[in-house]
């Protein structure tokens, strides 16, 4: 079965740190670009940052660059988010998600979407 | 930057009716580039729709999805109880992903 379990979140002071990690199973999980998207209480989606397969490629939302850090272990089919300098407004559920890009029709665009999620992880930033 | 305005914020309708529900990108997209997402309280979103039109694995045929350009359109037939959901639009482009602020589909 084709699985994400997110863990490591938990409640940590305004200005702290906190890394998640992204188990991965049932899929070749270093065949994969992956994503970090988050939901604040009561919100809708945000996308948070992006990792290709070898780690060559990385993307970050405005809002977290510079304090957030993606990565993987492909070894260990594991995903990660170094979140630094931690603010209130981090306060969310931090899922990650499976990148697909596919083929499109020839000579068309290929499709880009997130097909597998996980369950989530929630970070609550309060003092 | 894209931006994604979905409408409206809430629908009300009742079992066995047609929702509608619509998302506008601020400049014309590629609609390889657009996907639909179902979210249910407490779960983690779903894959409905990618490529504004193909339905995901799964799902079932009285959801569809159509458009292009800057108007995208999420279409869920015969509603059934289970379909009372969040709906998000979603687009892919120039490193970055942009989510609609969302449709909340309310029984009446």
């Amino acid at each position: 079965e084709v699985q994400l379990v997110e863990s490591g979140g938990g409640l940590v002071q305004p200005g702290g740190s906190l890394r998640l990690s992204c188990a991965a199973s049932g899929f070749t999980f270093s065949s994969y670009s992956m994503n970090w998207v988050r939901q604040a209480p009561g919100k809708g989606l945000e996308w948070v940052s992006f990792i290709s397969p070898s780690s060559s490629s990385t993307y970050y939302a405005d809002s977290v660059k510079g304090r957030f850090t993606i990565s993987r272990d492909n070894a260990k089919n594991l995903l990660y988010l170094q979140m630094n300098s931690l603010r209130a407004e981090d306060t969310a559920v931090f899922y990650c998600a499976r990148v697909r890009i596919t083929p499109g029709a020839p000579n068309d665009d290929s499709y880009y979407y997130m097909d597998v999620w996980g369950k989530g992880t929630t970070v609550t930033a309060s003092s | 930057e894209i931006v994604l305005t979905q409408s409206p914020g809430t629908l009300s309708l009742s079992p066995g009716e047609r929702a509608t529900l619509s998302c506008r990108a601020s400049q014309s997209v590629s609609g390889s580039r657009l996907a639909w997402y179902q979210q249910t309280p407490g779960q983690a979103p779903r894959l409905l729709i990618y490529g504004a039109s193909k339905r995901a694995t799964g799902i079932p045929d009285r959801f569809g999805g159509s458009g292009s350009g800057t108007d995208f359109t999420l279409t869920i037939n015969r509603l059934e109880p289970e379909d009372f959901a969040m709906y998000y639009c979603q687009h892919y482009g120039s490193s970055l992903y942009s989510f609609g602020q969302g449709t909340r589909l309310e029984i009446k």
